[in-house]
């Protein structure tokens, strides 16, 4: 079975710049999320889709940060623009649905110069 | 949402049981216990999650104490590919969200 699928693996910009990330989840699974990870941190929850509908993005910082889900496979996170304290490692998860474990992918580590 | 309270860091020998302490003190009747682990440069991966009663699968055991305030994640033969964070998580059963602490890292010695 593939596995959570992210895109790219690293990537370098400058602060002000925008960045994307992509996330292609297991096959099936309704249920997706962005998560950051900052070096030395546990993954902070940003979003959670629930097939293309937003379920809970409380921690998400809506002035720079938008993700959406289009006909609830793929997902794309952008940052527009990024800040020096944006880098990190955005990883990408998705479930069977909201009862079962996750699965993640191996991450994209942005480093905002 | 209930917070979770593990130690920084703990040390184990390779072939020896390893537990791994949780507390959770604040835990509701829905809140089920979850446990992930993070390998160096991995995304995290599921190891275990229960409710009430001791849990054993092909990666570890929980156990999970009568009060259901602390749990113990038992690694029975310590490997040095389990050298890990390991992550005790509470998840409420109607809501999938689920927050990440800031874990237990692993050092397991040959």
């Amino acid at each position: 079975e593939a596995g959570v699928a992210q895109s790219p693996r690293y990537k370098i910009i400058e602060k002000r710049q925008s960045v994307a990330f992509w996330c292609n989840p297991i096959s099936g699974h309704a249920t997706l999320y962005w998560y950051q990870q900052i070096l030395g941190q546990g993954p902070k929850l940003l979003i959670q889709f629930q097939n293309n509908g937003v379920v809970d993005d409380s921690q998400l910082p809506k002035d720079r940060f938008s993700a959406e889900r289009l006909k609830g496979v793929d997902s794309t996170l952008k940052i527009q623009p990024a800040k020096l304290e944006d880098s990190a490692v955005y990883l990408c998860a998705s479930s069977l649905n909201r009862y079962t474990e996750a699965f993640f992918g191996q991450g994209t580590r942005l480093t905002v110069v | 949402d209930a917070k979770t309270t593990q130690p920084n860091s703990m040390e184990s020998n390779e072939e020896e049981p390893v537990h791994l302490p949780c507390n959770h003190s604040t835990i509701s009747g829905t809140d089920y216990i979850h446990w992930y682990r993070q390998l160096p440069s991995q995304g995290p991966e599921y190891v275990i999650h229960g409710l009430t009663s001791n849990v054993n699968n092909r990666m570890a055991s929980l156990a999970i104490a009568e009060d259901r305030k602390s749990s113990t994640l038992i690694l029975h033969r310590a490997t040095l590919r389990d050298a890990a964070v390991y992550y005790c998580i509470l998840r409420k059963y109607n809501f999938n969200k689920f927050y990440f602490g800031s874990g237990t890292k692993l050092n397991v010695k040959p």
